[in-house]
């Protein structure tokens, strides 16, 4: 069993949607981070979080400690957004996550 | 450097050979992430330094598999006797430290083996 489990796996949108890709963890992660991979294979780091919230641009990150459960979400959602969004669970080394494939279409 | 930086960008090589893989790390970061990307996944944990020392290589597939990173700079991760099963993208990350810090991810090399 994977200690981050993360979901949805697909997930397709119209431009201008509000997305939410949820992020379940096990115990002994610290830190969970957010990263984004584009088409052409680069990995961004987008969120570092260990509690409360954290926005960049439309983009946001929750957290919630005690259910152990983060959240990425994405306002006015846009065609350049379409990329696949991994969470990872740091403990001494990352545990990444499935990922999430999210294309959005105009 | 400005960023973490990899090479070679691509390796194509035949089953037996062996094959070294860099990683030059951002210069103020004493630690350093080996993983490993197969095709339609997400990545995997190899190995990590923190700077010459390498606490944990449990991530390592097997002991065809090796990294150095000998004077906690930059670091080579060798695969002996290539298999068609280590095809894969062969990314390295580094961070200030370990702990919960952001990690900064290379380009990647991807590995194919005939």
């Amino acid at each position: 069993k994977n200690e981050v489990e993360q979901s949805p796996q697909n997930l397709t949108a119209q431009e201008g949607e509000f997305i939410t890709i949820n992020c379940s963890y096990s115990v002994g992660i610290s830190a969970l981070h957010w990263l984004q991979q584009h088409p052409g294979g680069g990995i961004v780091s987008l969120f570092m979080l260990s509690s409360g919230k954290k926005k960049h641009g439309r983009l946001i990150a929750t957290i919630n400690i005690q259910e152990k459960h983060s959240s990425l979400h994405i306002t006015a959602s846009h065609p350049r957004d379409s990329a696949v969004y991994i969470c990872a669970g740091n403990t001494d080394k990352l545990i990444f996550g499935t990922g999430t494939r999210l294309q959005v279409f105009p | 450097g400005a960023g973490v930086s990899q090479s070679p960008r691509y390796k194509v090589t035949k089953r037996g050979q062996d094959v070294t893989l860099r990683c030059d790390p951002i210069s103020s970061h004493a630690t350093l992430y080996w993983y490993q990307q197969a095709l339609g996944q997400g990545p995997e944990f190899l190995t990590y330094f923190n700077y010459e020392a390498q606490p944990d290589k449990s991530g390592l597939p097997s002991d065809r598999f090796s990294a150095e990173r000998p004077e906690g700079s930059i670091s080579t991760l060798t695969i002996q006797r290539t298999e068609q099963r280590d095809s894969a993208m062969y990314r390295c990350a580094s961070s200030f430290s370990t702990g919960g810090e952001t990690q900064y991810f290379g380009p990647g090399t991807r590995l194919l083996v005939l």
